[in-house]
């Protein structure tokens, strides 16, 4: 079993609809998670960043963290043409001292104007 | 907000070659990756470093070295480029368990 699990899409909906991305994971170490977005031929930019379980918001975007089903989302309210992007979910735990983080592969969205 | 260049956006190398990725940040960070990404493959770790001096293998370092002689900068070298070495590379940096700040990337060629 991988550590991250993230369906790749390809994920395609009309503007203005609530987007739900995902991820599983195995290792119950993992303690901080985050979502970044990639534009094509960019580099990935973080968008959220959590710990441990519970829920944060920022404007149209959402994180969720269940650690009992190691389950993490990430939700898009509104979705606009220029949330198409890829996106990766990313986490880490809290021992060691070198951060290294695991990604899932990411997720490809479409938004359609 | 935090820095990090990686010197060239695209690269076109011949096979054999000896090849210098650079890498710089600007806000001291201790923790510094080299990634490559190919499609279906995701990101996969090929080194990092800590501290200067110090590095560490990722999941793929074969066939890659690296350096890291000043905090700020940290190279990866292709010790002699293959095929299957093209790839899009990408540097990152981190302070904390706060997420990385990635470079835009070099998307190398080997010819």
């Amino acid at each position: 079993q991988k550590e991250v699990e993230q369906d790749p899409g390809p994920l395609s909906v009309p503007e203005g609809a609530i987007v739900s991305l995902n991820c599983t994971y195995s290792n119950s170490a993992f303690q901080y998670f985050m979502w970044y977005r990639q534009y094509s031929r960019k580099g990935p930019e973080l968008l959220m960043y959590t710990y441990s379980s519970g829920n944060k918001e920022d404007g149209r975007f959402t994180a969720q963290v269940d650690k009992s089903s190691k389950y993490i989302s990430l939700f898009i309210r509104d979705s606009q043409p220029s949330d198409s992007a890829t996106y990766l979910c990313a986490m880490t735990g809290s021992g060691g001292s070198n951060y290294k983080l695991t990604f899932g592969k990411g997720t490809l969205l479409t938004v359609n104007p | 907000d935090v820095k990090v260049t990686q010197s060239s956006r695209y690269l076109v190398k011949r096979t054999g070659e000896k090849v210098f990725l650079e890498c710089v940040q600007d806000m001291d960070h201790e923790n510094m990756f080299w990634y490559r990404q190919d499609p279906g493959l995701g990101l996969r770790l090929i080194y990092f470093s800590y501290d200067v001096k110090m590095k560490e293998k990722g999941d793929i370092p074969e066939g890659y070295s690296v350096s890291r002689e000043k905090k700020e900068r940290f190279s990866l070298i292709l010790e002699s480029a293959s095929t299957n070495q093209t790839s899009m590379y990408l540097c990152a940096s981190s302070l904390d368990r706060g997420g990385y700040t990635f470079g835009s990337g070099t998307r190398l060629t080997v010819v």
